[in-house]
């Protein structure tokens, strides 16, 4: 398995200010990956980080708007750009160990006034 | 069920009985399926998987079964505890989607309370 943080837990914000989230593992992982929880609903996938390139984001999500930065095999950063209340979800960093299984950070809960 | 939005499906079960999640995928193509649990402010914990070339695997007190023909996955967990209340995730995998290892699409969630 792996250790993810996050930072911060939780925060709130006003509307068109930015907020970075960021992502430690306690290991080297190849793939990193960022989802989005909106309240009561399940996860959705905004991209995947890649070291040394840039990410690969998913239909309904632009570079613009989120950002990301994958500097090393631990690390991974997701900016929230310009947000509006309807950004306000839970921000989920989430790794693949290569053996298959995917764990998940424990979140990040995002207000937007 | 289905969800409808905000409105999770939920199963309320009495402690010590057994609870059956229930999931419908929805690529033929997926060749690799987790159940989550998610705690109330926590992020998805992997509880366990498994590949398409099974139709069942046991863990600790759980069991995933897998019905290819008719894309169905359930999670069922034996002596349900209080602690295991919590929403369920099913996700699944496609070798054909993207990446090197393809990316997770998670289910709609199903909330299980267990009664004392």
């Amino acid at each position: 398995s792996a250790v993810i943080s996050q930072k911060p837990s939780r925060d709130i914000c006003q509307r068109g200010t930015s907020l970075t989230i960021q992502c430690q593992v306690d290991s080297q992982v190849t793939m990193m990956f960022w989802y989005r929880q909106q309240p009561g609903q399940s996860l959705t996938l905004i991209a995947t980080a890649n070291q040394g390139s840039e990410a690969t984001y998913e239909s309904g999500f632009v570079i613009d708007k989120f950002p990301i930065s994958r500097p090393n095999l631990t690390f991974s950063t997701l900016t929230v750009s310009n947000m509006s209340p309807e950004d306000s979800s839970i921000y989920l960093c989430s790794v693949d160990t290569g053996t298959y299984e995917q764990y998940f950070g424990p979140g990040t809960r995002l207000t937007v006034t | 069920g289905e969800s409808v939005g905000l409105h999770l499906p939920t199963l309320s079960v009495q402690e010590g009985d057994n609870s059956i999640i229930n999931c419908a995928y929805s690529n033929s193509a997926s060749d690799y399926f987790i159940w989550y649990k998610q705690e109330s402010g926590k992020g998805p914990q992997f509880i366990i998987d498994i590949r398409s070339n099974m139709d069942k695997r046991q863990g600790q007190r759980v069991t995933v079964l897998l019905n290819k023909t008719v894309k169905h996955l359930s999670l069922q967990i034996a002596a349900t505890q209080p602690g295991d209340s919590a929403v369920y995730f099913c996700a699944e995998r496609s070798r054909n989607y993207g990446g090197s290892q393809g990316n997770l699409i998670f289910g709609k969630g199903t909330k299980l309370s267990v009664k004392p």
